[in-house]
């Protein structure tokens, strides 16, 4: 079955550097790639969509790498500050293509130090 | 508001007394599920519905149930609750077709003691 994961389980940095954060799947090959943002006790929110036939998507201070070859997609986050400490989420889609069916990383908690 | 809605958001119950978590969205969503998250196991979905009367059995469906009678609810059901479905629950929802966005509620903590 496919699998994903997120090297990290933890990432400290100190404000305003870059905080890269990485996901690797395996026994797939998605359409496309998504990451959330996940607070404490709170629900996932969307971040940004990658799509398997583009490179490279950007968002404000945010920006994602979809490399298929590799099977892996950074995320990055420029300029960091503390607001940007939370749980950032990879999901693709469930074997068989199905939408509904998004599978997750189990997370990566970044802390943001002033 | 365009929003997905979970009731209760905190619940405590005992082993074996049936329960529903309902969920809400107001979107005109087609697709739907259900995920239960967990400490070190990250979010693990437990069913999912593509469509009214149309579900199926995400990575952990053992112990609940769900039922998809009109598209906006999608309420999820234990019918005889075990210690170890003590979990955060979250319902999410999205438009069917390719690479859409997952709308999650706010979260149902269930303590099943």
């Amino acid at each position: 079955s496919q699998k994903i994961e997120q090297n990290s389980e933890a990432l400290n940095i100190q404000e305003g550097k870059t905080a890269t954060l990485t996901c690797n799947y395996t026994n797939y090959s998605p359409a496309y790639l998504q990451w959330y943002r996940q607070d404490p006790g709170r629900g996932p929110v969307f971040l940004l969509l990658i799509r398997e036939n583009e490179k490279e998507k950007r968002k404000e201070r945010l920006k994602v790498t979809f490399d298929t070859t590799l099977k892996q997609s950074l995320f990055h986050i420029t300029a960091s500050q503390p607001a940007d400490s939370a749980t950032y989420l990879c999901a693709l889609e469930g074997y068989g293509g199905s939408q509904g069916n998004l599978i997750f990383g189990k997370g990566t908690k970044l802390s943001v130090k002033p | 508001e365009a929003q997905v809605t979970q009731n209760p958001r905190y619940l405590i119950t005992v082993t074996g007394k049936k329960l529903t978590v309902t969920c809400s969205q107001n979107m005109n969503h087609e697709y739907m599920s259900w995920y239960r998250q967990d400490p070190g196991l990250g979010l693990r979905q437990i069913y999912y519905s593509m469509n009214v009367e149309v579900t199926d059995k995400g990575d952990v469906p053992e112990g609940y149930k769900v039922s998809r009678k009109e598209k906006r609810n999608f309420p999820l059901i234990l019918e005889s609750p075990s210690p170890n479905q003590t979990s955060l629950y979250f319902c999410a929802s999205s438009f069917a077709g390719a690479d859409t966005e997952a709308f999650f509620g706010q979260g149902t903590r269930l303590t099943v003691v």
